[in-house]
């Protein structure tokens, strides 16, 4: 597996409170993605990243906000957690252009009450 | 936007006995993937489909990509305890974006 971290691996919040995930990688893949998993929803895209500083949205990312000032670090916010975003959440990456074989982490079990 | 489902959602089989997991796209797509996640891991990749019409072979798994580049299937040949999880597809239509199906889990009653 790739060198891909995340932290916290489980996280109970309260309504409302502000709660940032992360993703740490080793292997200086150019794209990440955040991804969260929910019972008969499959894998949903939250946003991703092509670069530094460059982030763009997915299908689900109303809530969500995102920062990479490093190649390694992936930063995933809820600004005001709600408990529709109770989920697991996934970070992946990806290395080449034309490879697109994304490398996913361990997840993030987080819960909100 | 664009939508990917997987059928049949659950499968129960003998071990022994063969599967197979559909995908279908509502828009066409450059390429798609398959992951297999085991019951509280991650999801893995286990291959890409690009050319219309392509069959790749792994093993006892065999993967199609259908002509109009709009559906796949993942077909496993004599099940094992070691095949049970969630397999998704992933298909890409446009610049980096993947959509995920919403998986077929598999279990295999030994």
């Amino acid at each position: 597996d790739a060198g891909i971290t995340q932290s916290p691996r489980h996280k109970v919040t309260e309504t409302g409170t502000p709660v940032t995930l992360r993703c740490h990688q080793t292997e200086n893949h150019r794209y990440m993605y955040w991804y969260r998993q929910d019972p008969g929803h499959g894998l949903r895209l939250i946003h991703y990243s092509y670069g530094v500083k460059d982030t763009d949205k997915g299908e689900v990312s109303d809530g969500y906000s995102v920062s990479r000032s490093k190649t390694e670090d992936f930063l995933l916010t809820l600004e005001s957690a709600t408990s529709s975003q109770t989920s697991v959440y996934f970070c992946a990456t990806q290395g080449q252009d034309n490879s697109y074989e994304q490398y996913f982490g361990p997840g993030t079990r987080l819960t909100v009450t | 936007g664009q939508q990917v489902m997987q059928i049949p959602q659950y499968q129960h089989v003998q071990e022994g006995e063969d599967f197979t997991t559909y995908c279908n796209s509502s828009t066409t797509l450059s390429n798609i993937q398959w992951y297999k996640q085991r019951p509280g891991g991650h999801p893995v990749f286990l291959i890409q489909l690009v050319k219309s019409g392509e069959v790749k072979k792994q093993k006892r798994l065999t993967f199609q990509f259908g002509e109009a580049k709009k559906n796949s299937s993942l077909h496993i040949t004599a099940t094992q305890t070691t095949d049970v999880g969630t397999y998704f597809c992933a298909g890409r239509g446009g610049y980096q974006k993947v959509t995920f199906g919403t998986g077929t889990k598999l279990q295999v009653i030994p």
